[in-house]
């Protein structure tokens, strides 16, 4: 069974401070997808990245940054010098081969950046 | 805006009543999905169409039923409606056919609010 964990509900921030977001999940597959999505105020979901299980190079875009750690089963999604634009609620979710790729979401993580 | 359109913007109808969900992929993508986000069961996914043709089930009611019309549009059934179904139904589209192949792009969602 597929499970991802988030487990910070909300994490309150200031303008300019850098924010780790959580995700562990738990598979027993080896062939298998972390996703993060993101929910602004206005509330359509926008994908931000797919990672698969055998790329464990860690990615950056802009001031997005991702790590991901087999070892820990973890999928970090951190943001450098926030934004109030980055206030949003955060998914991870994770697609596993022997699930047919059906993804199963975390409960996400709500970010409040002040200014 | 994403390109992924969805009608109606919010629905509210009573307990037993049956309702339809459009929803209209970008120019070009020939996959539609569709996920139900609730307070209680977090974000789902529920089933996805590529062509005209099912290809993933997740946490799809029977009371539910999607389809994929030749122009690529793609309604969502929900009949018999409870309380419960009372969420965010988010269509999304893509222009390949896997689950985990390609980013995608999600409409604005239609709130459903059952009586």
């Amino acid at each position: 069974a597929q499970k991802v964990t988030q487990a910070q509900t909300e994490i309150s921030v200031v303008e300019k401070e850098d924010v780790t977001l959580d995700c562990v999940y738990e598979t027993r597959d080896t062939t298998y997808y972390l996703f993060w999505y993101k929910q602004p105020p206005s509330g359509e979901l926008v994908f931000l990245i797919r990672r698969n299980s055998f790329d464990e190079q860690n990615e950056i875009s802009g001031r997005y940054s991702w790590n991901f750690q087999k070892s820990t089963s973890s999928f970090n999604f951190t943001i450098t010098a926030s934004q109030v634009v980055d206030s949003a609620v955060y998914f991870c979710a994770l697609s596993e081969a022997g699930g047919s790729y059906i993804p199963t979401f975390g409960r996400g993580t709500s970010l409040i950046v002040h200014p | 805006d994403s390109g992924v359109t969805q009608t109606p913007k919010h629905l509210i109808t009573a307990t037993g009543q049956r309702v339809t969900l459009r929803c209209s992929p970008r120019s070009g993508d020939l996959s539609v999905y569709w996920y139900q986000q609730s307070l209680d069961q977090g974000l789902q996914f529920l089933i996805h169409y590529y062509n005209g043709e099912e290809r993933a089930k997740g946490n799809i009611l029977e009371r539910f039923s999607a389809q994929q019309f030749p122009d690529l549009h793609s309604e969502l059934n929900l009949s018999s409606l409870e309380l419960g179904d009372s969420a965010l139904y988010f269509c999304a589209s893509s222009l390949k056919g896997g689950l985990i192949s390609g980013e995608q792009f999600f409409g604005p969602g239609t709130r459903l609010t059952v009586l």
